[in-house]
């Protein structure tokens, strides 16, 4: 069964510092793998993906994730954190069902990222 | 360029009652899914609709329902509303044809008191 795990309810760096955000995934085959962003009272916006190639992907407002197929983890890092990326991270993964051939996102529980000054 | 636009923003609603939500998908976008986020909770999905048709479904009940219009815009339903409904519904949207990402809406807030 596909699954994803983000084991940290809350994350707390100070501004300027690197922060990581960590996501593991459990799926058949070959995974397609997301981050997103959600600001309070907002919906999701897409930060970067990972469909194949190289295994550090960069994204939006400065974020990269690493996929590491052993590790079976996509953690989520930015080298100098803002105040302003202080919001809710959600890592997910796509999964298609049998039977179907259209996809859908698994998300995690969400890591609540605060960045304070 | 629209991104996707849901209505209404906000909804409060009795038990035993129903509701419709709206959703227009981004420009070009023809694919549309819905999502359930509770407090706390990362989005869980509910089904998806491509070609007027509902294509994949998440482990909701037949209380909740969807169409797609020939537009690609499209509705959910929610009959007999239960407290626990109460959520944040999110619509998505991306083209059929294209690789992801998801686009989402900002969300519907339903409150069931």
């Amino acid at each position: 069964a596909q699954s994803v795990a983000q084991p940290e309810d809350q994350v707390n760096v100070a501004e300027g510092n690197p922060l990581t955000v960590k996501c593991t995934y459990s799926v058949s085959g070959n995974p397609y793998l997301f981050w997103y962003v959600q600001y309070p009272n907002r919906g999701l916006q897409f930060l970067l993906k990972y469909i194949t190639g190289d295994n550090l992907v960069k994204g939006s407002y400065g974020f990269e994730a690493e996929f590491n197929k052993s590790q079976t983890s996509f953690h989520l890092k930015k080298p100098s954190a803002l105040v302003s990326d202080s919001a809710l991270y959600f890592c997910a993964v796509r999964v298609i069902d049998r039977g179907s051939t259209l996809g859908r996102l698994y998300f995690g529980r969400g890591t609540q990222l605060t960045v304070w000054p | 360029d629209a991104g996707v636009t849901q209505s209404p923003t906000h909804l409060i609603k009795t038990r035993g009652q129903q509701v419709t939500l709206r959703c227009s998908p981004k420009s070009g976008h023809d694919t549309v899914s819905w999502y359930q986020q509770a407090l706390g909770q990362g989005p869980q999905f509910i089904f998806q609709y491509y070609e007027e048709e509902e294509r994949q479904r998440g482990n909701f009940p037949d209380r909740f329902s969807g169409h797609q219009f020939p537009n690609y815009s499209s509705e959910l339903n929610v009959n007999a509303l239960l407290l626990g409904d109460s959520a944040l519904y999110l619509c998505a949207s991306r083209s059929n044809t294209g690789l992801l990402p998801l686009h989402f809406g900002n969300g519907t807030r339903l409150t069931v008191t």
